[in-house]
């Protein structure tokens, strides 16, 4: 069982704004950085977000990152075919001096 | 470009050790932070290990401490995991991963192509 809770599955059709939850605890997302991957079969895993809401360069504006509390959310809006994929969040844990990530959630566009 | 290429994988008996090694390209490796991340087949992400980018401060998940070592070779561009008394739920594909700027332990924006480990008798 994963530290930060992901919802296993979630789906879209084109177009359609899709939003991915984080639940942590204070000890990781409520005190630390919150970063998102996305990840196709057989690929090393992307860096979405880092620092909460930042995007690395090259990740389109379609994918957003926010945080309030313990919760964290990926939202990826104009959704596209080649979205699906898997993505995981992640965060520092300070009580577990480990990052830990999410069990992560397989999205499907419809 | 940055390049990181994983190497040493492989089958390995229950109790048998193994050292994989990292090696990094197109970037000034001794500035960042690296860190080791496994992923069983077929099952999500796991992380392993992190150090820092002079070598002095690692980290480990509890699943490994104590049997796994992160160490890094600053003059070779290299990162290594050396993975002792493995046993059958150390089996996945393990990657080696940069973090995304000099200022931040976390967040790992290249990662290898990963090497598969494998341990069964």
């Amino acid at each position: 069982q994963s530290v930060l809770t992901q919802p296993p599955s979630a789906s879209g059709t084109p177009g359609q704004r899709v939003t991915i939850s984080c639940s942590g605890s204070n000890s990781n997302i409520g005190s630390n950085n919150v970063y998102w991957y996305q990840q196709f079969p057989g690929t090393a895993p992307k860096l979405l977000i880092y620092r909460d809401t930042q995007r690395p360069s090259g990740v389109p504006d379609r994918f957003s990152g926010s945080k309030s509390g313990t919760s964290a959310s990926l939202a990826i809006s104009g959704l596209r075919s080649e979205d699906e994929a898997d993505y995981y969040c992640a965060a520092w844990d300070g009580s577990l001096s480990a990052v830990v990530f999410g069990g992560g959630t397989k999205l499907t566009v419809l | 470009e940055v390049q990181l290429v994983e190497s040493g994988g492989g089958l390995v008996q229950p109790g048998g050790s193994l050292r994989l090694s990292c090696a990094a390209s197109g970037f000034t490796f001794s500035t960042y932070w690296m860190h080791w991340v496994r992923q069983d087949p077929g099952k999500g992400l796991l992380w392993v290990s992190r150090i820092n980018s002079d070598g002095s401060s690692t980290n480990y998940a509890d699943s490994v401490k104590g049997r796994f070592t992160i160490s890094r070779d600053n003059a070779k561009n290299t990162l290594y995991l050396q993975m002792n008394s493995l046993t059958a739920e150390d089996t996945a594909v393990y990657y080696c991963a940069r973090v995304v700027d000099t200022t931040t332990r976390n967040g790992l924006d290249y990662w290898g192509q990963g090497t598969l480990v494998t341990v069964s008798s």
